[in-house]
């Protein structure tokens, strides 16, 4: 079956870190862009980032830029999130999704069931 | 404030056909770039739509259309039904901020 299920969410203060964690299966991982795209309560969809096949390319939001990595391990499948110094904003629910199509006209493809980050102290 | 811009909200009786508007700039949409688009059931994670403005994946039904022009793109539903009930996003990417963008979101009531 085609998926991706991210882990990793939880409560966080303000100013910690967070590793989130998408892993792939029922296609052939190493060949898509992934992405990370945010949804705050009752709020719309925001992009966050994005990584290349290779992940020799990395793709971020200003909103996180400096304060979140992202990375991949095609041989274990799976993409990363890496929050650092995370804030109140920063709440959300994170899905993992895969890209189509061509750079900049990338779409999403395929999402994850999402997973929760609450950032309070 | 979103880049791309979409009503809060629509609404139609069963059977009728609504539209849902995104207008962009010059610098996503008016940069050539195409529009994809998102249904959100409540509760559950996005799904693809529409792509590369007016192509539809596998399972959707062609009751839903998409067109881009300008500015500007649009996702038509005909035939409407109980179920599609949800939010729509639409998508582009922008060369000013160098990165992928969404619309506000339209939550869809179906009467």
């Amino acid at each position: 079956e085609v998926q991706l299920l991210e882990s990793g969410g939880g409560s966080v203060q303000p100013g910690g870190s967070l590793r989130l964690s998408c892993a792939a299966s029922g296609f052939t991982f190493r060949n898509y862009a992934m992405s990370w795209v945010r949804q705050a309560p009752g709020k719309g969809l925001e992009w966050v980032s994005t990584i290349s096949t290779t992940g020799g390319t990395t793709y971020y939001a200003e909103s996180v830029k400096g304060r979140f990595t992202i990375s991949r391990d095609n041989s274990k499948t799976t993409m990363y999130l890496q929050m650092n110094s995370v804030k109140a904003e920063d709440t959300a629910v994170y899905y993992c999704s895969k890209g189509r199509g061509a750079p900049r006209n990338w779409y999403f493809d395929l999402w994850g069931r999402g997973t929760l980050v609450t950032v309070s102290s | 404030q979103s880049v791309l811009t979409q009503p809060p909200s629509v609404s139609g009786a069963p059977g009728q056909r609504v539209t849902i508007s995104c207008t962009g700039s010059s610098s996503n949409i008016g940069a050539g770039y195409d529009v994809h688009w998102y249904q959100q059931l409540p509760g559950t994670a996005p799904k693809l739509l529409m792509y590369d403005n007016s192509s539809r994946p596998s399972g959707v039904p062609d009751r839903f259309s998409g067109s881009k022009s300008d500015t500007s793109a649009s996702l038509a539903i005909t035939g409407l039904q109980a179920e599609d009930e949800a939010d729509y996003y639409c998508q582009s990417y922008d060369n000013s901020l160098s990165g992928w963008v969404f619309g506000g979101g339209t939550k869809l009531t179906v009467l």
